[in-house]
């Protein structure tokens, strides 16, 4: 199975400076990786996601990037907001019998946006 | 999302009791999840179901168990309840047709056990 190592797990920035968590995978056929974020009290949601056939996807202030050789993606967040402040879970797909996949997910990084 | 939902929110339960976590979903979806989140430990997977028919365990999955009673219906298990199950609990759900694997997550349940 997968095996994803997030770092680190706790992030602390000033309102406006940039944020980067970084993410492993064991499995070099793994195609897909999400990051989802969890609020304080809320349930975790998707927020972006990249495939392995592109090397960097961005969505307004967040972006992925991906370095198949590596292994690693990481999640970099520009000029962070007190709203930015969560969990963020990265993860990675783990392939079961039958070619069917799960998500595994990493350990997770708590974020603080320090206003 | 409300298309994801748990009974109950919030529990508190006695050492060696039985109790049980449900979870309806909307969605439509093949596959349901039972997850639980400790701080520092992120998202373990106790069991997972691809539909009504499989049932697989996950990373931690001793001391649970799990019925599929319905393509929308999963409930989680707890047939003798100890304190290191205190925890949050999440359903999650997803369609095996989704190329991005994309999960929905309940509301969670947080779960004391005293």
């Amino acid at each position: 199975g997968e095996n994803v190592e997030q770092h680190p797990s706790t992030l602390s920035v000033q309102e406006g400076d940039s944020a980067v968590i970084k993410c492993t995978y064991s499995d070099s056929a793994s195609n897909y990786f999400p990051w989802y974020k969890q609020e304080l009290g809320k349930r975790p949601q998707l927020i972006i996601d990249i495939r392995s056939n592109v090397g960097e996807k961005k969505d307004q202030r967040i972006a992925v990037t991906l370095n198949k050789t590596a292994k690693h993606f990481s999640l970099h967040i520009t000029e962070t907001q007190p709203e930015d402040s969560a969990v963020y879970f990265c993860a990675a797909p783990s392939r079961e019998g039958a070619g069917s996949y799960q998500l595994t997910f990493g350990k997770g990084t708590k974020l603080s946006v320090i206003p | 999302d409300a298309d994801v939902t748990q009974t109950p929110r919030n529990r508190i339960t006695k050492t060696g009791k039985r109790i049980m976590l449900e979870c309806s979903q909307t969605k439509g979806h093949d596959r349901m999840y039972w997850y639980r989140q400790d701080p520092g430990l992120g998202l373990r997977l106790i069991y997972y179901s691809f539909d009504v028919k499989d049932i697989n365990k996950g990373e931690i999955s001793d001391g649970y168990s799990v019925s599929r009673q319905a393509q929308a219906k999963f409930s989680l298990s707890l047939e003798s309840a100890i304190p290191n199950q205190t925890a949050l609990y999440f359903c999650a759900t997803s369609d095996t047709t989704d190329p991005r694997y994309e999960q929905y997550f309940g509301p969670g349940t947080r779960l004391t056990v005293t």
